[in-house]
């Protein structure tokens, strides 16, 4: 069973809007929330993270947005650039963050048209 | 954020067979992990490589297929053994975040990843 889910396999936004990446979890254990980008034959690179303590976390173009009650969190790029096209992964753990291991998503292809 | 090198980058192997699969950290971290990511799927947590000790490793996963090395804080190998096509994935190293007091700060930091094919 699937603990955080990314239910939209791609999004196509076009450059200059918004982008809204969404993401889910079951485990109301999970208190720690980072976001990943990972490019064709690269790793993935850490984008952003939000604890739960808190429901808006944000750097530059990237806002992270948690809702605990719904157990769901979101991540706002704007405005879109054509270098933001890539795969996002959510990705959920216990309190102690990485170090806990982390649980991910299946990704979303986000494709920014220019 | 430390700089994680993998070798290989890419591999293509025959069923039977074993690859091991090195990661180098350019300074000392903590923790440090395995994934794997197959076609299609999420990265899924293979095991905790443990400096001086046995790794610990996730349901589902078990040291004969994947032994596990860590001599030291900068260096781990992944072995993957008697490969099938099923192990055909991605294997990434990855290692804690350390802020600057050297306290761990929540994120990891992957390696480029290691792609094999197993045929």
């Amino acid at each position: 069973d699937q603990q955080v889910k990314q239910n939209s396999p791609s999004l196509s936004v076009q450059e200059g809007r918004i982008s809204i990446l969404n993401c889910d979890y079951t485990n109301s254990m999970f208190d720690y929330f980072l976001w990943y980008k990972k490019y064709p034959a690269e790793g993935p690179t850490f984008l952003i993270s939000i604890s739960s303590i808190k429901d808006k976390n944000e750097d530059g173009r990237f806002t992270v947005f948690l809702n605990k009650s719904a157990k769901h969190l979101s991540l706002h790029i704007v405005p879109s650039q054509p270098g933001d096209s890539a795969v996002y992964f959510c990705a959920a753990s216990g309190p102690g963050g990485g170090a806990d291991g982390l649980t991910f998503g299946k990704g979303t292809h986000l494709i920014i048209q220019p | 954020s430390a700089v994680i090198s993998q070798k290989p980058s890419r591999d293509i192997c025959q069923r039977g067979t074993s690859l091991t699969i090195q990661c180098q950290v350019d300074s000392q971290v903590t923790m440090m992990f395995w994934y794997r990511q197959q076609p299609g799927q999420s990265l899924t947590l293979i095991a905790t490589a443990n400096q001086g000790s046995e790794a610990t490793y996730e349901s589902g996963f078990v040291i004969d297929k994947f032994p596990i090395s860590r001599p030291n804080l900068t260096f781990s190998t992944l072995t993957v053994s008697n490969m099938s096509p099923e192990d055909s994935s991605i294997y990434l190293c990855s290692v804690t975040g350390t802020g600057g007091s050297g306290v761990d700060t929540g994120e990891l930091f992957f390696g480029e990843g290691s792609r094999l094919t197993v045929l």
